[in-house]
């Protein structure tokens, strides 16, 4: 079986600050996994995926993320928060049956 | 190209009746996955279709179904509606099975009353 666990279901930051929204996983399988962003009322948008290549994965609007399978985490992270990044993030992982799993979401704050 | 359409957006159904919600793919597509998506469970996988085919089914009820058509255009069927039904339901597409990069509609927001 596989689990998503994203740690804080909001994340509070000041605009410009650095945004480190964490994410552990388990699988039984070398997985993918992938980080999105939704906005209200809207569908997902994936930011970025590990597919086994590189470990560090640059995504769109400036998100990495850094697979490391000794501590069975993906987290997300941006140097410098802006406003439009306020949104719901959600990390999934797919295993081998194809089926994803993902977590429970984390809500990004940003202040000005 | 033009992005996942799911239509309705907004729907309103009484507890007993039932419903059928549409997603077309983006072209080429032909893959399409379906997702609930509540504040009480999260983002739930419902099940996929890959060339009219049923490839992968979630843990949800027999209540719910679906279905691919050759052009790859996907419905969705919930039947004897339950007020837990309400939910945003989420389509997704994709090149090929689940393949990893997987497009969203805005998805279909499913009242039950």
């Amino acid at each position: 079986a596989q689990s998503v666990t994203q740690l804080g279901s909001h994340v509070s930051v000041s605009e410009g600050a650095l945004v480190l929204l964490r994410c552990n996983y388990s699988s039984s399988v070398p997985p993918y996994l992938f980080w999105y962003v939704q906005y209200p009322n809207q569908g997902l948008q994936l930011l970025l995926k590990y597919t086994s290549a590189a470990t560090l994965v640059k995504g769109i609007n400036g998100f990495e993320a850094e697979f490391k399978k000794s501590e069975t985490s993906f987290h997300l992270t941006k140097p410098s928060a802006h406003m439009s990044d306020a949104a719901e993030y959600f990390c999934a992982v797919l295993g081998g049956s194809y089926i994803p799993t993902f977590g429970r979401g984390t809500s990004l704050i940003v202040h000005p | 190209k033009a992005g996942v359409t799911q239509t309705p957006r907004y729907l309103i159904k009484t507890r007993g009746q039932q419903v059928t919600l549409s997603c077309s793919p983006i072209s080429g597509h032909r893959s399409v996955s379906w997702y609930q998506q509540t504040p009480g469970q999260g983002l739930q996988f419902l099940f996929e279709y890959f060339s009219e085919t049923q490839r992968n089914k979630g843990n949800f009820p027999g209540r719910f179904s679906g279905r691919q058509f050759s052009n790859s255009r996907s419905e969705m069927n919930v039947s004897t509606l339950e007020l837990g039904d309400s939910a945003l339901y989420l389509c997704a597409s994709s090149e090929g099975r689940m393949n990893t990069e997987a497009f969203f509609g805005q998805g279909t927001r499913l009242t039950v009353v």
